[in-house]
């Protein structure tokens, strides 16, 4: 079975400050992945998806880009952080051929 | 688009009893996968049940078990015995088919269990 492992775990970040949220899986190959954000007390909206090394879609145009240097590695960043990009960060992946999204652990992020 | 609705915030059940949470949705594809997911006090989600569109069977695991009418595009989860671990926030989600592609999530359910 798959294990997804994402750090940090929390981060407190200053304005304008550069992020890199880093997520990696284990035990499947050729994943495909996503980023999804949960805003307080709501459901998950994805941010971006990549089905293999250095493809990125991304669903919502915003102060984030995502990078995917290695098949079971992505990463989420940010050259100057807002304070709308406050939340918790969740990477998920889903095995070749499968249907199903499996989450890593999350990034709680405030932003100050 | 599609569009996941969970139209009950908060529910109540007390332990060892039978609990149903509402979930509807809206899509014009004929074949698509429905999920249950829950998340606990840490946050992560986890993976409670699929259903596939194009099974008339309902999915079942263990306690967890759905009720899937897809002429009405309704997706209930029924949680047999309820265990005090079971408290927690339950999303309904929804899947189109294809290579990649997104989970819709509705707004959530969250559930306690009470002794």
């Amino acid at each position: 079975s798959q294990t997804i492992h994402q750090w940090p775990a929390t981060l407190v970040q200053p304005v304008g400050s550069p992020l890199s949220l880093e997520c990696t899986v284990e035990g499947t190959s050729n994943p495909n992945l996503y980023w999804y954000r949960q805003a307080a007390g709501r459901g998950l909206q994805l941010l971006f998806y990549s089905v293999g090394i250095g493809q990125i879609s991304s669903e919502v145009p915003q102060n984030l880009s995502a990078s995917r240097p290695q098949d079971r590695q992505f990463i989420l960043s940010s050259k100057k952080l807002l304070l709308s990009d406050s939340g918790f960060y969740l990477c998920a992946a889903e095995g070749e051929g499968r249907n199903e999204q499996f989450f890593g652990p999350g990034t709680r992020l405030t932003v100050l | 688009a599609q569009t996941v609705t969970q139209s009950q915030p908060e529910m109540s059940v007390q332990e060892a009893e039978t609990v149903t949470l509402s979930c509807t949705y809206d899509t014009s594809e004929s074949d698509y996968y429905l999920f249950w997911y829950k998340q606990p006090p840490s946050r992560q989600m986890i993976l409670v049940i699929r259903q596939e569109a194009y099974k008339q069977q309902n999915a079942t695991e263990n306690r967890f078990s759905v009720n899937f009418q897809k002429a009405a595009k309704s997706f209930s989860l029924k949680i047999s015995d309820s265990q005090l671990g079971d408290a927690a926030m339950y999303f309904c989600a929804y899947r189109r088919t294809g290579t990649a592609s997104k989970l819709t999530f509705g707004t959530g359910t969250r559930l306690q269990v009470t002794l």
